[in-house]
């Protein structure tokens, strides 16, 4: 059972470049989410999309954007990275639809680990 | 405001003793969700229990048992005789069913020492 798989692992990149973090579930899940997780703050969620063909920001979705792609994959873009960017990325998904989803328990990727330097 | 607060940042037992994680809440909804979440050191998180803001009644699993109280807005985590696989960092989390969205707390580290 793959679940969640995120792409790359691990990725370092300098000031300024971009790059798309992939992510994809198989679990036939409506809604799937991005979150970074720095030390001593939790996860925090950046965007997510509560269905097919809609996104919304979350807590801290300055200097990144989404798209959903189809029903199984949902990317993150840093398009001019910065070190402040530098985190653990999850990937999650969730059978959650629409705007009422919220009591499905979400499915984690393994997360990507991004150094910008 | 902070939706979900986990005041303990860091706790340090021997294997064998009960350790509790403390869990506190914020909503205005009256039906909302709450979850514990695992993360052992190999990074990924593990969903451990899913409660509605119907049910206070508290759940056992095995060593593990989780106490809701409205009341007191908390949803609190023991683990009972703990082991050293239980070391990790443990998350709650709030979802608002209105909303989609998860609101997770800063993490409990638990470190079970042999």
């Amino acid at each position: 059972n793959a679940g969640v798989t995120q792409t790359p692992k691990f990725q370092v990149l300098k000031t300024g470049q971009s790059m798309t973090l992939q992510c994809a579930q198989d679990m036939n899940h409506n809604s799937m989410y991005w979150y970074r997780q720095d030390p001593g703050m939790g996860l925090r969620l950046i965007y997510y999309s509560a269905s097919e063909g809609t996104t919304d920001k979350g807590e801290v979705p300055n200097g990144y954007n989404v798209s959903r792609l189809n029903k199984r994959e949902f990317s993150l873009r840093l398009e001019s990275a910065a070190p402040s960017q530098t985190s653990v990325y999850f990937c999650a998904s969730s059978e959650g639809f629409g705007g009422r989803g919220g009591n499905q328990p979400q499915h984690f990727g393994d997360g990507t680990r991004l150094s910008i330097l | 405001a902070q939706k979900v607060t986990q005041a303990q940042t860091e706790i340090s037992v021997v294997e064998k003793e009960d350790v509790t994680l403390d869990c506190v809440y914020e909503t205005r909804d009256t039906t909302y969700y709450l979850f514990w979440y695992k993360q052992p050191p190999s990074g990924e998180l593990v969903f451990l229990i899913r409660r509605n803001s119907f049910d206070e009644q508290n759940e056992i699993s095995g060593r593990y048992s989780w106490n809701f109280q409205k009341s007191t807005s908390s949803f609190n985590f023991t683990i009972t005789a703990s082991q050293v696989v239980d070391s990790a960092v443990y998350f709650c989390a709030l979802s608002e069913w209105n909303f989609n969205k998860f609101y997770f707390g800063s993490g409990t580290k638990l470190n079970v020492k042999p």
